[in-house]
């Protein structure tokens, strides 16, 4: 089993760029989330997915954000334009649903300039 | 209020010492109980996860979970320099896709 995967793992872009990033969730495992961990806030949810129809998007901060999940091993987070406040790394996570925890990748660090 | 409160610590111990990680909650309705460790740049790893009351041990790490007070703990025995991380305590309504985190703790424990 290889885990959740995340590309890229660092991403340095300008104030006003197009960030793009990528997830791959555990084969089988029906939900998948996106979070932004911050020192200052600690761990915020994003957005979630359930058979890769979006279920809460109540966390995504603003219009810049967008995610999406073509299909079921496959998931995309925008941002766009990008700001420098949207520095933070950014977390894919999947479970199977029922009792069964979150699997988390290693993220994404982002730094906006 | 948040659902969940953790102190940030940071919490720095002598090798060897015994740690206690707490967390307490606003929410009756939670049932499920994780802590993850998180290691400088990686994503949190789940280390520990029960439901409902009661201890649960694992080698060196035992989860106490106590819902009439609303509080769980994670205790680490002889603690290694090892388990130098942060520690994040989450919690689930019976839904289980739902799940609320605490900030975490930091740990350093000193060779």
């Amino acid at each position: 089993d290889a885990g959740v995967i995340q590309s890229p793992r660092h991403e340095v872009t300008e104030m006003g760029q197009e960030v793009t990033l990528r997830c791959k969730p555990i084969s089988g495992h029906d939900y998948l989330f996106w979070y932004r961990q911050t020192m200052m806030r600690g761990l915020e949810l994003l957005i979630y997915f359930n058979n890769n129809v979006p279920i809460d998007d109540s966390g995504m901060p603003e219009d810049r954000f967008s995610a999406k999940m073509p299909n079921a091993s496959f998931s995309t987070l925008k941002i766009q334009p990008s700001e420098p406040r949207d520095s933070a790394v950014y977390f894919c996570a999947s479970t199977p649903g029922g009792l069964s925890p979150l699997h988390f990748g290693n993220g994404t660090r982002l730094t906006v300039t | 209020q948040k659902e969940v409160e953790q102190d940030p610590g940071p919490l720095s111990v002598p090798e060897g010492a015994i740690v206690s990680l707490n967390c307490t909650y606003s929410n009756s309705a939670f049932q499920y109980f994780m802590w993850y460790r998180q290691y400088s740049r990686k994503g949190p790893e789940l280390l520990m996860y029960t439901y409902s009351s009661g201890n649960k041990e694992d080698g060196r790490f035992t989860a106490q979970v106590d819902k009439s007070s609303k509080y769980i703990s994670l205790f680490i025995r002889d603690s290694q320099p090892s388990d130098s991380a942060t520690y994040l305590c989450a919690m689930s309504a019976d839904t289980g896709n739902q799940f609320y985190f605490g900030t975490g703790t930091s740990l350093t424990v000193i060779p």
